[in-house]
Order: C-alpha cells, then sequence, then structure tokens
C-alpha cells in the first residue's frame, strides 16, 4: 500500500479565515477522494478530487466552502473556507488505484477545530 | 460480545473471547464492501472486504459474512485482543469507487 501523507494533522483556527489541507501520494494513483467525519460520527465523502478539472461535490457539499484542487496525480487539496464552529472535524484524504477492488487508504486525517 | 439492531455504537468484550460486529447496509445494488478500524487519532484502516458474489470471507483472526437477502454484514474477530479496541466501520461500494459508510460500532476490550 502506499504512504498517504496530510498536512497538517491538527489546528486549530478563528472562525471566517479558511484552512487549506494538502494530501500528498507516494505514488501515482487513480481515484482521490475527501471526506468529513464530524466529532464521533462516521466518514461522509465530499468530493471527488479529479485530476486536471473540477471536483465531483456530494449532495450538501459545495465547491464555494470546499475548494479542492488536484495538479497531479499524487496530490491534492481541501480548502475549508469561511470556517465556522461547525466545521469542527476531522477531514480525511482517501485514494484509491481503481482495478477491480474499490480498497480505499486513508492518511491519518486533518483535525480542524474552529474558535 | 455482539452488537446487534442497525448501529448499537458501543461493544465491550472480554480479552480472549470471540466479538461480532454487525452492519446493516442500505443499498442492494452494492456490490462491494470493505471493513475498517480506526484508532483513536488515526484515519481508518483497511481490515477486510468481500464482493456480493461470496457470502463469507476470512482473513488473520477476520471473518466478514455477508447475507444479501437481508442486507446484513458482519464481522467477526477471534479471540480479542486489546490492540483490536477501536472504532469498526462498515462501508459499501455505492458507485464509480465511492464509498459510503454505516455509523461505526466502538469496540472496547476488558482485561
Amino acid at each position: 500500500s502506499a504512504v498517504i501523507s496530510q498536512k497538517p494533522s491538527r489546528d486549530i483556527c478563528q472562525r471566517g479565515t479558511s484552512l487549506t489541507i494538502q494530501c500528498q501520494v507516494d505514488s501515482q494513483v487513480t481515484m482521490m477522494f475527501w471526506y468529513r467525519q464530524q466529532p464521533g460520527q462516521s466518514l461522509t465523502l465530499i468530493a471527488t478530487a479529479n485530476q486536471g478539472s473540477e471536483a465531483t461535490y456530494e449532495s450538501g457539499f459545495v465547491i464555494d466552502k470546499f475548494p479542492i484542487s488536484r495538479p497531479n496525480l499524487t496530490f491534492s487539496t481541501l480548502t475549508v473556507s469561511n470556517m465556522s464552529p461547525e466545521d469542527s472535524s476531522i477531514y480525511l484524504c482517501s485514494v484509491d488505484w481503481g482495478g477491480g477492488d474499490t480498497e480505499a487508504f486513508f492518511g491519518q486525517g486533518t483535525r480542524l477545530t474552529v474558535v | 460480545g455482539e452488537s446487534v439492531g442497525l448501529h448499537l455504537p458501543t461493544l465491550s468484550v472480554q480479552e480472549g473471547d470471540n466479538s461480532i460486529i454487525n452492519c446493516a447496509y442500505s443499498n442492494s445494488a452494492s456490490d462491494y464492501f470493505i471493513w475498517y478500524k480506526q484508532e483513536s487519532g488515526k484515519g481508518p484502516q483497511f481490515i477486510i472486504d468481500i464482493r456480493s458474489n461470496m457470502d463469507k470471507r476470512q482473513g488473520q483472526r477476520v471473518t466478514v459474512l455477508l447475507n444479501k437477502t437481508v442486507k446484513h454484514l458482519s464481522l467477526q474477530i477471534a479471540a480479542t485482543q486489546p490492540g483490536d479496541s477501536a472504532v469498526y466501520f462498515c462501508a459499501e461500494n455505492i458507485n464509480d469507487y465511492k464509498l459510503s459508510f454505516g455509523a461505526g460500532t466502538t469496540v472496547t476490550v476488558r482485561a
């Protein structure tokens, strides 16, 4: 399996500011995803990060709030914009190599607290 | 120990006993399922997967059972150890490699 690194691992941010989270993979991957995990809850898919084109967002998530970049096959960023305390969550990057099995692997997550 | 129902949030099990974690999934068209383990402060870690053309798959100390008739998935952990304490999530493949996660079960192993 590849190594998936997320930066920062945690942050405390002021409301109204924005935070950009980076996800770096040590090998090329087909698919990259961003998930949100609110405190004590399960994972919810935010969007699929598409290489060379706009991300595909799930219902309830919009580009203005969560802009995503994916400039190449090993790197993606998620920005949480104009933050409020409700955005306090763990944000997780996930990758999949495609092929027959969807065995998604996850980074360690970014724990965000908005005050 | 065994979790029952749609999503019993916690399961306490004696060290050395077998654990059974249950999960109900929603989409009858799902064809691929994964169990993940998430320890505190870490991302989910892949445990075992199963395709819809199977009803059982075994790994090291873990077994996944799939009952498509009632859309039910279970994870059995043999001889539970303290290191098995974590939150366990089932996930189903909905389409295009996207996963939908269940609510999660917190497993606590008693010494």
